[in-house]
């Protein structure tokens, strides 16, 4: 079964850190690129970050740039997001998703996990 | 990058179709086949239902189908179903490895 599981979310104050984590299953992580998506309450879909399968290249939406950096762990199927600064208006429910190699799109989600960032 | 205009919402009775529009630029929709659909029901993830402007992913109906001219891309959902009711995000490519969403359309099946 393919499938993506996030964990790590939770309640943080403005100015803390917290690290999400993605685990993979049921397809060849380590040659296909990875994103984090995020929704804050009532509102739409952000692209976060993406990072490539093979070497390992970042990149980030400019409202994150400089604050969260994604990596991953191919011998742990896992990719992850590290949010450092953070303000009220991350908050949000962060997704984990997998691209179609070259296409620019993301087939396979995760279920989430929410981020909250609050004195 | 600013997000891509839809429409906040669109209705439809059963059986009917409905389209809902993606207005981007020529930065991104207009510049790139790569405009993407995903249907979101409540507290669910979203679900990719058009990729490459008019391809579907095994497992989808083919009552959704998607097009593109210029810089708006566009969904249409036909024998309107009531399980189509759902939030529906367009995506494009904006370059410089940047995906733009949508701000989102709110389905109704009447």
């Amino acid at each position: 079964e393919v499938y993506l599981l996030e964990s790590g979310g939770g309640l943080v104050q403005p100015g803390g850190s917290l690290r999400l984590s993605c685990v993979a299953s049921g397809f060849t992580f380590s040659s296909l690129a990875m994103s984090w998506v995020r929704q804050a309450p009532g509102k739409g879909l952000e692209w976060v970050s993406s990072i490539s399968g093979s070497s390992g290249s970042t990149y980030y939406a400019d409202s994150v740039k400089g604050r969260f950096t994604i990596s991953r762990d191919n011998s742990k199927s896992t990719v992850y997001l590290q949010m450092n600064s953070l303000r009220a208006e991350d908050t949000a429910v962060y997704f984990c998703a997998k691209h179609i190699p070259h296409k620019k799109a993301f087939d396979i989600w995760g279920q989430g996990t929410m981020v909250t960032v609050s004195s | 990058q600013s997000a891509l205009t839809q429409p906040p919402s669109a209705s439809g009775s059963p059986g009917q179709s409905v389209t809902i529009s993606c207005t981007g630029t020529s930065s991104d929709v207009g510049g790139y086949n790569y405009v993407s659909w995903y249907q979101q029901h409540p507290g669910k993830a979203p679900k990719l239902m058009i990729y490459e402007v008019s391809k579907r992913p095994s497992g989808v109906p083919d009552r959704f189908s998607g097009s593109k001219s210029g810089n708006t891309a566009s969904l249409t959902v036909s024998g309107l179903q009531a399980e189509d009711e759902a939030d529906y995000y367009c995506s494009s490519y904006g370059g410089s490895d940047n995906v733009l969403f949508g701000g989102g359309t709110k389905l109704t099946v009447l």
